[in-house]
């Protein structure tokens, strides 16, 4: 069965600095992978998404990710956060590669404090 | 505009008295879900379609219904509400084509349900 396990429940950081935000899955099978963020009081939005191919994704608002198949890890990166990143953050599976059917992260909170 | 419509954002109700959430999207997508958000536990899918009268349990449809009578709507129905359905309820839907892979998942805006 696929899970996915996002180790940090909350991330504070100050603005500027950069930012990490861990994703692990566990999966018998090829999945697919996807951050989403969720900014307060909004729906969910993809930031990014891994499907084949480079290991380095990029994706919107300047973060990306960077899928290791031996660590089965795909952790969200941005070299300098704004205030603006203040969101929650999701971690997300699937198998077969659409959208439809997707096993999410618990979240983590990104706080960016000035 | 490509875009998922839930109603209503906010529902304050008691317990027992059935309910219906609406879903609709516009992009002619073949697959729905529905997913409930709860702090520390993230979204947990409820149920979901594959197509038109097509339907089957996510990973927590215990005292909730689906119907998807047409491509476009699929109505999530709680019979006999409780307190810990309690929660914040999203709608989804995306392409489904088989052997396709490069679909986006569109959400809506989220319904928070209280029940009393």
């Amino acid at each position: 069965a696929q899970s996915v396990t996002q180790l940090d429940s909350q991330v504070p950081v100050f603005e500027e600095a950069p930012v990490e935000l861990r994703c692990n899955y566990s999966s018998s099978v090829s999945v697919y992978l996807f951050w989403y963020v969720q900014y307060p009081n909004q729906g969910l939005q993809l930031l990014l998404k891994y499907l084949s191919g480079s290991t380095l994704v990029k994706g919107i608002n300047g973060f990306e990710a960077e899928f290791n198949k031996s660590q089965t890890s795909f952790h969200l990166r941005k070299p300098s956060v704004h205030i603006s990143d203040t969101a929650e953050y999701f971690c997300a599976v699937s198998w077969g590669g659409s959208q439809g059917n997707l096993i999410f992260g618990k979240g983590t909170k990104l706080s960016v404090k000035p | 505009e490509a875009q998922v419509t839930q109603n209503p954002r906010y529902l304050i109700t008691v317990t027992g008295k059935k309910l219906t959430v609406t879903c609709s999207q516009n992009m002619n997508h073949e697959y729905m879900s529905w997913y409930r958000q709860d702090p520390g536990l993230g979204l947990r899918q409820i149920y979901y379609s594959m197509n038109v009268e097509v339907t089957d349990k996510g990973d927590v449809p215990e005292g909730y219904k689906v119907s998807r009578k047409e491509k476009r709507n699929f109505p999530l129905i709680l019979e006999s509400p409780s307190p810990n359905q309690t929660s914040l309820y999203f709608c989804a839907s995306s392409s489904y084509i088989q052997g396709a892979r490069d679909t986006e998942a569109f959400f809506g805006q989220g319904t928070r349900l209280t029940v009393v």
